[in-house]
């Protein structure tokens, strides 16, 4: 069965303190892995797509990396505006559906 | 539109009363999909469309559900008999293909008192 497991539930850092979410899945034909955020109140905002393992993707203070298990997104020297819920999904081959995760909620304090 | 559009923003309906609720996605892009997110929790899928056709329905929790496309553009996600579970955020996205990147809407926050 499809699935995605994102670790830590819930993350705090301080301003400028790095530091990185984990992404772990398991599923059918990996046509892509995705990482969006999301403010309160809002959808889901795209941030990277991920197609093979190995593949890195840079976003300002963001970057993402893709294992063949699991992917990182790793925040370097965080602001207070990168606060959100951080989700990851999968795209599967098997049976083309976007599998999401239960996401990080990160909260960066001044 | 510049991005996918959701309406309403927010519904308060009874229990028991038959909601509808609007997706209007991103110019050409031929896949739309229907989430729905609880609170702390990420989207869970409900049906997708390719096209005018519902592609995969196997999300959708039981017969009170039911979604259209009839131009492959617009879509509703329409709810009968509605019940408090029912009550969640619904999201629509859409892309040009499913393999191609999904772009969200803002949602439809649903609640049924």
């Amino acid at each position: 069965e499809d699935q995605v497991t994102q670790s830590p539930e819930a993350l705090r850092l301080q301003e400028g303190e790095s530091s990185s979410l984990n992404c772990s899945y398991t599923v059918s034909g990996l046509r892509g892995l995705f990482w969006y955020r999301q403010d309160p109140g809002k959808g889901p905002e795209f941030l990277f797509t991920l197609y093979s393992a190995g593949e890195e993707k840079e976003k300002e203070r963001l970057k993402a990396t893709l294992t063949k298990k699991e992917s990182f997104l790793h925040i370097t020297a965080p602001k207070p505006e990168d606060s959100a819920t951080y989700l990851c999904a999968v795209l599967s081959g098997a049976t083309n559906k976007l599998i999401f995760g239960t996401g990080t909620l990160l909260a960066v304090q001044p | 539109g510049a991005g996918v559009s959701q309406t309403p923003s927010n519904k308060v309906t009874e229990k028991g009363k038959y909601v509808e609720l609007r997706c209007d996605p991103i110019s050409g892009h031929t896949a739309l999909y229907w989430y729905r997110q609880s609170l702390g929790q990420g989207p869970e899928f409900l049906i997708y469309f390719q096209g005018t056709g519902a592609a995969d329905d196997s999300g959708l929790p039981n017969d009170r559900f039911f979604a259209v496309r009839p131009e492959g553009s617009v879509s509703t996600l329409k709810i009968q008999r509605t019940e408090r579970g029912d009550s969640a955020v619904y999201l629509c996205a859409s892309s040009l293909g499913t393999d191609r990147t999904a772009f969200f809407g803002q949602g439809t926050r649903l609640t049924v008192v």
